[in-house]
């Protein structure tokens, strides 16, 4: 069975670092782009990017270039998204989700990670 | 920036039909899919590549293209089909790779 695991609830206060994690299961880890989908309270899914584990290669979105650093241990079929010094805004659901039938939509999803920056 | 574009709400009664509209100028080029979320839950992939349905996802569910707009139709709608759903396509060139999402539209089983 194909899973995505999340790491749990953060609450960080802003300016703090955090890095949150993605395990992988059930599948080739390597061979699949992982992305990273940010839901903020009460609104949409928004894109941010996207890694390949086999080799690292990262692709981010436009809007959250330079935001966040998403890196992937293909070793323990991990991937992560980080950020250096979070922002009040930076306050969402955000999941992890593995590449479908072609890389361009996902098939599977992470249960969500609620991250919260609040001083 | 590229744009999908959805109604922010539909509602049907239990048993109608249910359509869910995304359009976007590129969606003629690029493939477009579907996910449905529940509140508190994850999105859930119910159609792909237009109009393809996962394993496991109700027959009911379908989709369809015409031109740049692509739509999601849920036929006898259920109780249980009540969620966001969402379309997804790319928007791609030589120099980048943007993933976007529909605004997202709530459909309300009456």
């Amino acid at each position: 069975e194909v899973q995505l695991v999340q790491s749990g609830v953060e609450v960080k206060k802003p300016g703090e670092s955090l890095k949150i994690s993605c395990k992988g299961s059930g599948f080739n880890f390597p061979s699949y782009w992982i992305g990273w989908v940010r839901q903020m309270p009460g609104k949409g899914l928004e894109w941010m990017g996207l890694i390949y584990p086999g080799d690292s290669e990262t692709r981010y979105s436009p809007s959250f270039q330079g935001q966040v650093t998403i890196s992937a241990d293909k070793s323990i079929s991990t991937a992560y998204l980080k950020w250096s010094s979070l922002k009040a805004s930076d306050t969402a659901m955000y999941y992890c989700a593995k590449q479908g039938w072609s890389p361009d939509h996902f098939d599977q999803w992470g249960q969500g990670t609620l991250v919260t920056v609040s001083s | 920036s590229y744009e999908l574009t959805q109604p922010p709400s539909v509602s049907v009664s239990p048993g109608q039909t249910a359509r869910i509209t995304c359009s976007g100028d590129a969606l003629s080029k690029q493939y477009t899919y579907w996910y449905q979320q529940k509140p508190g839950q994850a999105p859930v992939l119910v159609i792909f590549k237009d109009s393809e349905r996962p394993s496991g996802i109700p027959e009911r569910f379908s989709g369809s293209t015409s031109g740049t707009t692509v739509s999601l139709t849920i036929s006898g709608v259920q109780a249980e089909d009540e969620a966001d759903y969402y379309c997804q396509s790319t928007d791609t060139s030589d120099t980048y790779e943007d993933w976007v999402f529909g605004g997202g539209t709530k459909l309300t089983v009456l």
